[in-house]
């Protein structure tokens, strides 16, 4: 099993630009989230999917779209990037339910807005 | 607000001594904690997790103590390895359901000295 694969790894834009990072899981897992990872902030919650058909606001959701397009995908947009969205995007993804709340994470995607 | 943190920003180890890992949380409503492991390049990889109920887990190598009446969790990592070395994050949540969602704290970088 692949796990959680994130495409693509790098991407760099210029301000204004839009872009969309996809996000893909192969092990039936319900929930998906995407975070941004930036030094000394940890990890913080942009948008999550609790199920298929459903997205909900993390803490960080001002200039991000989500798309939950089916059970194993959810994809993120900048619609006009902002040199402050530069960071390392990750994409998690949680069976759910009792005693199932372990994240699954991707390896990160790397994006430089100029 | 609620905020998970760590007290250090940075742990430096001897090869083959005991590493001690600690995050303060501040939400009492916390019932469910996980620790992270992240290498440099790679998402951050489960660790091991415990719950409210306990006040201590093992894993292989690695113990995880909980300590409710202050708020507070550590990770203790036995006869640390090269392979150690990484950035370490406490996570917590309040609850399984579909909606829950982990905080993260800002992480902490343990280097292992050979």
């Amino acid at each position: 099993n692949a796990g959680v694969t994130q495409t693509p790894k790098f991407q760099v834009l210029k301000t204004g630009q839009s872009m969309t990072l996809q996000c893909a899981q192969d092990m039936n897992h319900n929930s998906m989230y995407w975070y941004r990872q930036d030094p000394g902030m940890g990890l913080r919650l942009i948008y999550y999917s609790a199920s298929e058909g459903t997205t909900d606001k993390g803490e960080v959701p001002n200039g991000y779209n989500v798309s939950r397009l089916n059970k194993r995908e959810f994809s993120l947009r900048l619609e006009s990037a902002a040199p402050s969205q530069t960071s390392v995007y990750f994409c998690a993804s949680r069976k759910g339910g009792s005693g199932a709340n372990v994240l699954t994470f991707g390896a990160g995607s790397r994006l430089t807005v100029l | 607000g609620e905020s998970v943190g760590l007290h250090l920003p940075t742990l430096s180890v001897q090869e083959g001594d005991n590493s001690i890992i600690n995050c303060a949380y501040s939400n009492s409503a916390s019932d469910y904690f996980i620790w992270y492991k992240q290498e440099s390049g790679k998402g951050p990889q489960f660790i091991i997790d415990i719950r409210s109920n306990m006040d201590k887990r093992q894993g292989q190598r690695v113990t995880v103590l909980l300590n409710k009446t202050v708020k507070h969790l550590s990770l203790q990592i036995a006869a640390t390895q090269p392979g150690d070395s990484a950035v370490y994050f406490c996570a917590e949540t309040g609850g399984t359901g579909a909606n829950s969602k982990l905080t993260f704290g800002k992480g902490i970088t343990l280097s292992v000295r050979p």
